[in-house]
């Protein structure tokens, strides 16, 4: 059965800097494009950003630019995110999700992890 | 970017009744929106996708419709585990992705 992992998650002080991991199993990672979804405590969820299959694409939310990066080992059955200069309000569980369609994306996700939570406080 | 807006924020009640949530997207995006299920503690859980199709394994009970700007998420008769909160989802015009701000279905 399809199963993500996420782990990596954790209190980190603003400016710093946190790696998160989802491990990925149950289905042919590399023909499906992925994503981190997030949702700060008691909030409503935010697309961070989304991979394609080969990881030659990439988007990011405005608010993650330029200080997260998003990354896959197909080999490994993985994806992560490097998370920079981190921010309060970047506090949030992260989920790492599958889009519904295997080879052509659909940015409609049919499995998710069970979620990491990221908490940035001094 | 899109914005979807969600109504009614909370709606209360009784297992049985119908509900009926919906979704409005601040331009057209065609068919292309998805509604999520999310209970306290787990991650969401696909519901329906492209506006009316079922994902696999969801009874029956759940439909959605709509196109354009306006959709609608119906509950025929609510049951015990379906107190939830809801989101929609456009694919519509991404990046970015948006989802609605949810609508908690709570028991009356």
């Amino acid at each position: 059965q399809v199963q993500l992992v996420e782990s990596g998650g954790g209190l980190v002080k603003p400016g710093g800097s946190l790696r998160l991991s989802c491990a990925a199993s149950g289905f042919t990672f590399n023909d499906y494009y992925m994503t981190w979804i997030r949702q700060a405590p008691g909030k409503g969820l935010e697309w961070v950003s989304y991979i394609s299959s080969s990881g030659g694409t990439i988007y990011y939310a405005d608010s993650v630019k330029g200080r997260f990066t998003i990354s896959r080992d197909n080999v490994k059955n993985s994806l992560s995110l490097q998370m920079n200069n981190l921010r309060a309000e970047d506090t949030a569980v992260y989920y790492c999700a599958r889009d519904r369609n295997e080879i052509v994306p659909t940015s409609t996700f049919d499995y998710w992890g069970q979620g990491t939570l990221v908490t940035v406080s001094s | 970017e899109i914005v979807l807006t969600q109504s009614p924020a909370t709606l209360s009640l009784s297992p049985g009744e119908r509900a009926t949530l919906s979704c409005r997207a601040s331009q057209s995006i065609s068919s292309y929106l998805a509604w999520y299920q999310q209970k306290p503690g787990q991650a969401p859980r696909l519901l329906i996708y492209d506006a009316s199709n079922r994902a696999a394994g969801i009874p029956a009970r759940f439909s959605g419709s709509g196109s354009g700007t306006d959709f609608t998420l119906t509950i025929s008769s609510l049951e015990p585990e379906d107190f939830a909160v809801y989101y929609c989802q456009q694919r519509g015009n991404w990046p970015p992705v948006t989802f609605g701000q949810g609508t908690k279905v709570e028991i009356k």
